[in-house]
């Protein structure tokens, strides 16, 4: 069964990089069935997707989609020899501040399936 | 953006009610509607896909329905593990978007 752990540092300053990671067990991150999504939680706030990338075993890496609204700030990487994938978010402000998830996105059902609990990043000096 | 409306964002129900949660997207988005549930402290379980599909071990009394624009999660009949907030997220195009959810409570 397929399941996926958030983590990183729980705090960034502003204008820093805020980094995390997802490890991804019970399934190998190579498999071509799913991408490999970011979906974030401001406080008191709805769901936001933050992108996500499919790893095709290319020399490349694969694709990714990111939300326009984090203006290019955002990037989603795999690594296969841990398993894991990776969120970095430059230029990080208060407003990034959120229970960030992960989450598998089935190719074949298409939605987000399953998730992480989530890792709360806040951005202060 | 495809725009998603959740109403309500929160309901008072009783243990046997049936309770009823819509969905409006700002655009066509067919039967591209997926439902979740999210308790605190745990992560967001699927509960419905492509709008009306149930998913595997989710109990029969949540049922999904629309397409186009107007869609509907319904609750039969509430349990007490059904206390949670419910989201609905279109996946018709980029950036997947997600409705601000209905916080479902005593």
């Amino acid at each position: 069964q397929l399941q996926l752990q958030e983590s990183g540092p729980g705090l960034a300053k502003p204008s820093e990089t805020l980094s995390l990671t997802c490890t991804v067990s019970g399934d190998s991150i190579s498999s071509t069935s799913y991408s490999w999504g970011w979906i974030r939680q401001p406080p008191g706030k709805g769901l936001e997707w933050i992108g996500d990338m499919y790893y095709d075993g290319t020399t490349n890496g694969g694709s990714t989609n990111y939300n326009p609204s984090l203006k290019g700030r955002v990037a989603i990487s795999v690594d296969t020899s841990k398993n894991h994938f990776s969120l970095r978010l430059s230029s990080v402000t208060a407003a990034d501040t959120a229970l960030y998830y992960c989450a598998t996105w089935s190719r074949s059902i298409g939605s987000f399936d399953p998730w992480g609990r989530g890792a709360l990043v806040s951005v202060s000096s | 953006d495809i725009q998603m409306t959740q109403s309500p964002s929160s309901a008072s129900a009783y243990v046997g009610d049936r309770v009823t949660i819509s969905c409006r997207a700002s655009q066509d988005i067919r039967s591209w509607l997926l439902w979740y549930q999210h308790k605190p402290g745990k992560a967001p379980d699927l509960l419905i896909s492509s709008a009306s599909r149930l998913q595997n071990g989710v109990p029969s009394r949540f049922s999904g329905s629309g397409y186009g624009t107007d869609f509907t999660l319904t609750i039969s009949s509430l349990q007490p593990e059904d206390f949670a907030t419910y989201y609905c997220q279109q996946a018709s195009s980029f950036p997947l978007t997600f409705g601000g959810g209905t916080k479902v409570e005593i």
